[in-house]
């Protein structure tokens, strides 16, 4: 089965402290996209972060930045300095390579503790 | 742009009744998609199109369910007859090629 796997149901992080989200995934694909989405209480699913399977290069935004293990199959993210605003549900995410179709993980909910 | 428009943002219907839900994908892109959202299942891919096009519905989960495209800018999901298990958040996104997906603010269903 295509799965994505997030094996940390809940987080939490001390505000301005560094926080890093697990995820893996399963795909005979060569070629994909890697996402992180973010779902804060008013429910908007929010594109964090991306990553093409293709590069080595590990994606960064801001704070936001990822480790990327391609044969390990792992796509991690790091948040540092967290700010009570990343206070969220946190869900990692493949596309199906092919197709634009998404495959979530289960999420992770943090807490930034002020 | 103002993003994936959904409307209407909350809905309560009867079991029974017919719902409608809306959406205007982002201009340009071609994949639109959408998803329920609920505690029990997680975010679930119902359907998606390329170019207006059903490509996979294999997410719907009954005959009850239906979705169109009847252009680039609009879409519609249709439950008729509702019952009360289809109380979710039923999203929309859209994206362009393979692009990351983009999300409206979603459509919270109660069926009581």
């Amino acid at each position: 089965a295509q799965t994505v796997t997030q094996s940390q149901p809940e987080m939490s992080v001390q505000e301005a402290e560094t926080v890093t989200l697990s995820c893996t995934y399963d795909t005979s694909e060569s070629d994909y996209y890697l996402f992180w989405y973010k779902q804060p209480p008013s429910r908007q699913m929010i594109l964090v972060i991306r990553q093409e399977a293709y590069k080595q290069q590990n994606a960064t935004e801001n704070r936001f930045s990822v480790n990327f293990q391609k044969a390990a199959k792992s796509f991690s993210l790091k948040i540092s300095d967290s700010q009570l605003g990343d206070a969220a549900m946190y869900f990692c995410a493949r596309n199906g390579g092919a197709t634009n179709k998404l495959i979530f993980g289960t999420g992770t909910l943090l807490a930034v503790q002020p | 742009d103002a993003g994936v428009i959904q409307s209407p943002r909350h809905e309560v219907t009867e079991m029974g009744q017919e719902v409608t839900l809306r959406c205007k994908p982002i201009s340009g892109h071609n994949s639109l998609f959408w998803y329920r959202q609920t505690m029990m299942r997680g975010l679930e891919l119902l359907i998606y199109f390329n170019n207006n096009v059903p490509i996979d519905d294999s997410g719907m989960p009954e005959d009850r369910f239906s979705a169109k495209m009847p252009n680039a800018s609009f879409s519609t999901l249709k439950i008729q007859p509702s019952e009360p298990r289809d109380s979710a958040v039923y999203f929309c996104a859209s994206s362009f090629v393979l692009g990351e997906q983009y999300f409206g603010p979603g459509t919270r269903l109660t069926v009581t």
